[in-house]
């Protein structure tokens, strides 16, 4: 099974509209960590949002929030106030207990129109 | 100057030949790493460093190599080039904070003809 799905190939939103992205993960053990990063064209791996599995409140980073579901093991990107330099692909990506190995998922990518 | 270096940017190649990646980080952290990125996946571990003399393979290593020759350079080789070793190569480093992010480097795009 895989570890972290991200089930939407692609996505288009309107410019100054909020996108969710989605992130379903399976694992067994208490402690992780999820991880959200963005790919622009150009192909750097930008950090966004980090949540923690013990984390009491759902993480935000400016227009980046996190909505996370734990019983649902589910921990969607949400972006508000979309920018057309969001355009890009957008992975998540999870770590288990006390690796510190992260498991991606295969990406969205993400289309701004304006 | 970015804190995670890799060298070449871009790499064109014919198979049999031995490439050698190099990544270098001025974060002044103890991990590294080395992932490949194909074309609609994500990225998957090839090898990872805690140390200069902790190594150990990842998901994918097989045809892949590593060198860890300080703290603050990792180096990738693939011995013998082969076409489906073509993808975007990525280093990354983290500190000992499990909460805290990797970091990066810009990638290393390989073509094997």
């Amino acid at each position: 099974a895989q570890k972290i799905t991200q089930t939407q190939p692609g996505m288009f939103v309107q410019e100054k509209e909020a996108v969710t992205l989605d992130c379903t993960y399976d694992t067994s053990d208490p402690s992780y960590g999820l991880f959200w990063y963005k790919q622009p064209s150009s192909g750097e791996m930008i950090f966004l949002i980090y949540q923690g599995s013990y984390d009491q409140q759902n993480a935000t980073e400016g227009r980046y929030s996190l909505n996370f579901q734990k019983a649902r093991k589910s921990a969607n990107l949400v972006i508000s106030a979309s920018q057309l330099g969001d355009s890009a692909m957008y992975f998540c990506a999870m770590r288990e207990g006390s690796s510190y190995k992260l498991i991606f998922g295969s990406g969205t990518r993400l289309l701004v129109r304006p | 100057d970015a804190d995670v270096t890799q060298t070449p940017r871009n790499r064109i190649t014919k198979t049999g030949k031995r490439i050698m990646l190099e990544c270098s980080q001025t974060k002044g952290h103890d991990r590294m790493y080395w992932y490949r990125q194909d074309p609609g996946l994500g990225l998957r571990l090839i090898y990872y460093s805690f140390d200069v003399k902790d190594i150990n393979k990842g998901e994918i290593s097989d045809g892949y190599s590593v060198s860890r020759q300080a703290q603050a350079k990792f180096s990738l080789s693939l011995e013998s080039a082969i076409p489906n070793q073509t993808a975007l190569y990525f280093c990354a480093t983290s500190d000992l904070t499990l909460d805290q992010p990797q970091h990066f480097g810009d990638g290393t795009r390989l073509s094997i003809l």
